[in-house]
């Protein structure tokens, strides 16, 4: 159980048009949605955290206009990086939190590769 | 924030137990200790998480001292499948009833022949 399934797995996109990445909890409902940013050689970093129904909260440092996120429902979150850049090429990961009072656990989807050309 | 320091690298012989150590002298009394692993071009997955008492589960055990100030992540019998990189991370309290997983830049245990 507790599975997150991120889409796509990998895109390329033209410089100054917008992405769309999906995020879903296929066996439960998440509380949380959290989105991460990872370079290569580098460590995952946390870009925002989100609840359903209600804003993400952005973590210092990251552009909420550019890094736009929505939690409709409580197995969908979408980030979408607006007028992106080379720069933004990245892998960004999802990540959705299953509480229920008795487990926690945060569960991680497989990543969407992002090349801007 | 609670902030982990892990051994940037570690080897081990396929086959023996893999201990990763983890220091978190900062941490509160009520934040809990997350282990993940990520394989290249993967999301992380889950190993095991506690918050006093020592875990066990199919995966590893986790060993956290009683001061909690640091822990030990030990895979019994590594595989060479177990190479991959791991965090060890404190979760922090981020307000409401929201917390949050913040990594740090892991250890890489390469598991070798």
């Amino acid at each position: 159980g507790a599975v997150v399934s991120q889409h796509p797995s990998w895109v390329i996109c033209k410089s100054g048009t917008s992405v769309k990445i999906e995020c879903r909890s296929l066996d439960f409902q998440a509380t949380t949605m959290f989105w991460y940013r990872q370079f290569p050689k580098q460590s995952l970093m946390l870009m925002a955290t989100s609840n359903e129904g209600s804003k993400a909260t952005y973590e210092q440092g990251v552009e909420k206009d550019k890094f736009l996120i929505n939690h409709a429902s409580l197995t969908l979150s979408t980030l979408t990086v607006t007028s992106a850049h080379p720069e933004d090429s990245s892998f960004y990961i999802c990540s959705a939190r299953l509480w229920t009072g008795e487990r926690d656990g945060y569960t991680f989807g497989s990543g969407t590769r992002l090349t801007v050309v | 924030d609670a902030k982990t320091t892990q051994p940037p690298s570690m080897d081990c012989a396929e086959g023996r137990a893999a201990n990763l150590p983890c220091n978190h002298s900062t941490i509160s009394g009520n934040e809990y200790v997350y282990w993940y692993r990520q394989i290249h071009s993967q999301g992380p997955q889950y190993i095991i998480h506690g918050l006093k008492n020592n875990e066990t589960n199919e995966m590893a055990s986790l060993i956290i001292t009683e001061d909690r100030k640091s822990s030990t992540l030990i895979l019994p019998h590594a595989t060479l499948r177990d190479t991959a990189v791991y965090y060890c991370i404190v979760r922090l309290y981020s307000g409401g009833s929201n917390y949050k997983l913040t990594f740090g830049k892991g250890t890489l245990l390469t598991v070798n022949p």
